[in-house]
């Protein structure tokens, strides 16, 4: 099956628009999630389906998906969006996760 | 709101079996995936597989020969038992519920319970 790709680390400053990435061989029919985990913390779906937002998911968070690759989007991020981030698809009845990406806020 | 909690042992000895079990408050255990993720300390998200009340289950492929997940619908809870632990299993082991369609996410989460193998 597939394997769920990130980059481990990601930099953004304040106000500006972080973008993480989540790459596979091919996404096919696959939808996409997103996690946010904070520190000592469980994680938090802030995507699902590609695009869609959990209530109570701040606008700021999207989500889209394109060929091989799938990607959150955080706009005008704040010092509280600084956390890893994790993709999750559905392949052949079974769960793939993403290796995590750490997002800091400069 | 929905409410999962993990109990069980924090140390198991190496070869035994690790026990956990997870009980869902305000919500019904049917209609959704009862699933389990671990994350070793430091690592990330490892999935370990889910069970669905009715008998759909599936396991995550390099555990599945060690790895067991039922559902109790008398008692709302399900269960994680996996055997012949070593140090490598080790890890915060979180129980969710997992939509059964769609992307199939994981809405809601315990607040993880760490199991280390000593």
């Amino acid at each position: 099956s597939d394997a769920l790709t990130q980059p481990p680390s990601v930099s953004v400053s304040p106000g500006q628009t972080a973008t993480i990435p989540c790459y596979a061989d091919r996404f096919d029919n696959k939808y996409v999630c997103w996690y946010q985990q904070k520190p000592g913390q469980s994680p938090v779906l802030v995507i699902f389906q590609d695009t869609k937002r959990p209530s109570g998911i701040p606008e700021r968070f999207s989500g889209s998906s394109s060929g091989n690759t799938a990607t959150l989007t955080i706009r005008e991020t704040q010092a509280i969006d600084e956390a890893h981030y994790y993709c999750q698809a559905w392949d052949v009845s079974a769960v793939l996760f993403g290796g995590g990406t750490l997002l800091t806020v400069l | 709101q929905v409410q999962l909690q993990e109990s069980g042992p924090g140390l198991v000895k190496p070869s035994e079996t690790l026990s956990l079990t997870c009980t869902v408050s305000n919500g019904s255990i049917s209609n959704y995936y009862w699933s389990w993720i671990r994350q070793p300390p430091g690592k990330g998200l490892e999935w370990i597989g889910y069970n669905q009340y009715g008998g759909i289950s599936n396991y995550n492929s390099s555990l599945k020969s060690r790895v067991s997940i039922t559902v109790d619908t008398s008692k709302n809870h399900f269960s994680l038992k996996l055997t012949s632990v070593t140090a490598a299993d080790t890890a915060v082991y979180y129980c969710a519920r997992q939509r059964t369609r769609g992307s199939h996410p994981f809405d809601y989460w315990g607040p993880g319970t760490l199991v280390t193998v000593s």
